[in-house]
């Protein structure tokens, strides 16, 4: 089984700190993906990368950036944090660009920022 | 562009009845279509995918989806309904003729409750 996991399940910061989320898949995967989860606008699309040291912005990258320097690991970082950030933040992977496999999840970091 | 749509944002339904979420999708090309599920404090876990091929596709702990491109819908299906179904569920939709990354949009997601 596919296994993705994120460092911390629950994260309190405080506004301006500088913030990273770690993420790990075991499977290989080409693709990883971050998400931030709100209730009533679903699952929103930060960043995503395809390979090691490539990135591509998603949906709301403002305020946010990534690094992936080696291919089971890709992090999420908050440069300057502030309070709307506060959200749960998901990651995924996946096999590459153009196969039709699903994503795999990890269970998420709810953050929240002071 | 892509989109995706689940118009209820909660479904009650008693157990052992049948249970349908809802989900349609605009998309330009053809769909690679999605669903997944999410218990509380956990991610999103897969349960099936439409690709090709038969419109009734079947995937985890008992559930389907119909495939159907007239109405651009996918509903979830379920014969009977468990209480350990309850959850949020969530559609997901990929443009194959989307050029570039191929990217998932995701639904809202409809918050299922199962009544004992």
């Amino acid at each position: 089984d596919v296994k993705v996991t994120q460092s911390s399940r629950y994260l309190v910061k405080r506004t301006g700190e500088k913030v990273f989320l770690e993420c790990v898949q075991d499977m290989d995967h080409e693709n990883m993906f971050w998400y931030r989860q709100d209730p009533g606008l679903g699952l929103r699309l930060i960043y995503f990368s395809y390979d090691v040291k490539m990135k591509e912005k998603g949906d709301i990258p403002e305020g946010y950036s990534v690094s992936r320097e080696k291919k089971e690991r890709f992090s999420l970082i908050l440069e300057s944090a502030s309070t709307n950030q506060t959200s749960m933040y998901l990651c995924a992977s996946s096999f590459r660009t153009g196969s039709n496999q699903p994503q795999h999840f990890g269970d998420g970091t709810r953050l929240s920022i002071l | 562009a892509q989109s995706v749509a689940q118009p209820e944002d909660q479904v009650n339904v008693a157990e052992g009845n049948p249970l349908t979420v809802k989900c349609t999708y605009s998309v330009s090309g053809n769909p690679y279509l999605f669903w997944y599920v999410q218990y509380p404090n956990r991610g999103l876990q897969f349960l099936l995918k439409y690709i090709t091929g038969d419109n009734l596709v079947k995937g985890s702990y008992g559930f389907e989806a119909e495939f159907n491109k007239s109405q651009t819908s996918f509903h979830l299906k379920k014969p009977s309904a468990l209480v350990s179904d309850s959850a949020l569920y969530f559609c997901a939709v990929r443009d194959l003729n989307s050029g570039g990354y191929q990217k998932v949009t995701f639904g809202i997601g409809t918050k299922l409750q199962v009544i004992p």
